[in-house]
């Protein structure tokens, strides 16, 4: 079965400093990874996917992720973060044959102090 | 382009009440329709998922029901809501050959 761990559940920056936000999950298959951002009583806006190709993902807001298959992992990352970059991040997984659900992490909550 | 739609954007409801819940797709056809809750601000728990009209699969068992009456509308039902059935609700759909989903506004539900 399919399962993604979103390592940090809270990650604490300063404005402009660089942040990393770590995605590991496990599958058997080949999958199709995604990151979402959720603004408060929002809905969740696809930040970046990787389906195939290029493992350097690039996505909205500046935002990018690099998908390592050996380590299972899909970290996505920004080099310098902003105020309004506050915000619950979700890490997803998917893959063929699976009615295209996806498979949630937890979620972590990015909040960037001036 | 697609668009998604869900109505009320809040509700507050009396533990008994009725509950119904709507979500409609604009600018596709044949969607994949899910509905989520997301309790306390944290994760998302996949309740219902429907692959066309008249056909909804159950994720977990609970007092919830969900309706897929025309292509693009998908419907959340409870005949008798609890206080657990508290958070809010998330509506999103994925095109054909698609994997990614994209979500609607959501309905924060408060059972009092």
């Amino acid at each position: 079965a399919q399962s993604v761990t979103q390592l940090d559940s809270q990650v604490p920056v300063f404005e402009e400093a660089p942040v990393e936000l770590r995605c590991n999950y496990s599958s058997s298959v080949s999958v199709y990874l995604f990151w979402y951002v959720q603004y408060p009583n929002q809905g969740l806006q696809l930040l970046l996917k990787y389906l195939s190709g290029s493992t350097l993902v690039k996505g909205i807001n500046g935002f990018e992720a690099e998908f390592n298959k050996s380590q299972t992992s899909f970290h996505l990352r920004k080099p310098s973060v902003h105020i309004s970059d506050t915000a619950e991040y979700f890490c997803a997984v998917s893959h063929a044959g699976n009615n295209r659900k996806l498979i949630w992490g937890l979620g972590t909550s990015l909040a960037v102090n001036p | 382009s697609q668009t998604i739609h869900q109505w009320p954007a809040t509700l507050v409801q009396p533990v008994g009440s009725p509950l119904s819940l709507e979500c409609t797709v604009e600018g596709t056809s044949n969607p994949n329709l899910y509905w989520y809750r997301q309790a306390a601000g944290r994760g998302l728990q996949l309740l219902f998922y429907s692959v066309g009209i008249g056909q909804i699969s159950s994720e977990v068992p609970q007092n919830l029901s969900a309706s897929r009456p025309q292509d693009r509308q998908f419907i959340l039902s409870s005949k008798k809501l609890l206080l657990s059935d508290s958070g809010f609700y998330l509506c999103a759909w994925n095109g054909l050959q698609t994997y990614e989903q994209y979500f609607g506004p959501g309905t924060r539900l408060t059972v009092t």
